[in-house]
Parts: structure tokens; sequence; C-alpha cells
């Protein structure tokens, strides 16, 4: 199956800088990468996705950029504020059974103010 | 529209003993998913349901963990007997049955075997 990989960990940042977070995947198939924003005791709630016929995609101060053929995507986060702080996980999907997700291990970023 | 509904939000059991959780998912969406997910790593799949067949159950264990989605809509996990080690958030999510749209998650089940 899919295996996707997140680096960094932890991440801690000034208020108002940026912040990047940056995944692989194995499976070529993989079509569609979705970011997800947990915060603490919270649901995971879908911040950006990206399709794999789209190089990159941005949303006010959030922005994912996707690199087919090295098999990463990328999630930047400019003029971060505290309220950007929490957990962040990506994902890519497994076409071959369904609509189903593999889970990068995650990305506490904190910013201090 | 009404989000992804899951019960109880909290539970602790002694080892070796039962539990369950409940998940109704987004009206009109036909995959549900169950999620575990240990303090500290991300969401590992546990098992995908379409309506009410099961796609993929490779990682649950399922000789102690079982899942069921009769008539399509609701679904309950069961942990029997539990070990310490499944101390986890229990995550349900639902999605269209379409290839690369959002899942939808709920609040979890925070499960603590003591």
């Amino acid at each position: 199956g899919e295996n996707v990989e997140q680096h960094p960990s932890t991440l801690s940042v000034q208020e108002g800088d940026s912040a990047v977070i940056k995944c692989t995947y194995s499976d070529s198939a993989s079509n569609y990468f979705p970011w997800y924003k947990q915060e603490l005791g919270k649901r995971p709630q879908l911040i950006i996705d990206i399709r794999s016929n789209v190089g990159e995609k941005k949303d006010q101060r959030i922005a994912v950029t996707l690199n087919k053929t090295a098999k990463h995507f990328s999630l930047h986060i400019t003029e971060t504020q505290p309220e950007d702080s929490a957990v962040y996980f990506c994902a890519a999907n497994e076409r071959n059974t369904g609509n189903q997700f593999y889970f990068g291990t995650g990305t506490s970023l904190t910013v201090i103010p | 529209e009404a989000g992804v509904a899951q019960s109880p939000r909290y539970k602790i059991i002694e080892k070796r003993q039962s539990v369950a959780f409940w998940c109704n998912p987004i009206s009109g969406h036909a995959t549900l998913y169950w999620y575990q997910q240990i303090l500290g790593q991300g969401p590992k799949l546990l098992i995908q349901f379409q309506n009410n067949g099961v796609v993929d159950d490779s990682q649950l264990p399922k000789d102690r963990f079982s899942a069921e989605r009769l008539k399509g809509v609701d679904s309950t996990l069961k942990i029997q007997p539990a070990k310490l080690e499944d101390s986890a958030v229990y995550l349900c999510a639902s999605s269209l049955a379409v290839v690369g749209t959002e899942a939808f998650f709920g609040q979890g089940t925070r499960l603590t075997v003591v």
C-alpha cells in the first residue's frame, strides 16, 4: 500500500514567519493529497488539498505544491499566527481501494508570539 | 450539514474488558472509515466500508477487533478483549464514494485501557 513520510515532526516559528512541512509518497498512482489540521483534542479538519493534475494551489496564507515526478508535496503557511499552532497531517490516497487515505506521522507546529 | 457523529467521547476500561464505539456518518456518504490514532502519531486505517461491504480491513487486528456497518449507514467498532496498547483515539470518518474527495472526521472516542 501507499507509504507517506512527513517532516519535520516538530516545528517552531516566530509569529509572522513562514512554515513549511514536507511529505513524500510511494504510490505513483495516488492522485489526491489533502492536508489536515488537528488542534488539541479536536477532530482533524481539511485545510487544503491538491490533485495530481495541478502543481500548486493557494488559499489565502496557505499553499500546497506537488511534484509528481519526485513524489513529494509540501504545505506552506505564510505570515503565521498563534492560532496556526496545531498538528498538521498530510495524506495521499490509494486509488486501488477506493477513496482510501494514508496519513503522515504529523508535524506539531508552534507559532511563538 | 450535520457532521460525523461518534459516541462515546471518552471511555476507560480495564484490560480484557470489551468496548464498543458507534459512528453515524454524514448523510449520503457511502464510504466509512475507522482510524486508530495513538498519541503523537498519524491516523492509521483499521477498516474501510463502502455501503455495508468491507473494502479493506487488512490492518484490523481481527483476533480482537470487529466492525460492522449494517444497512450501510451507522457503524460500530468493537474491541474484545482490550489490551493496554489499544489506548488511543478512535476516529470515524466518511466520504463520498468517489476517488479524490475529502474525508470528514468525527470528534473521536478517546479510549484508555488500564
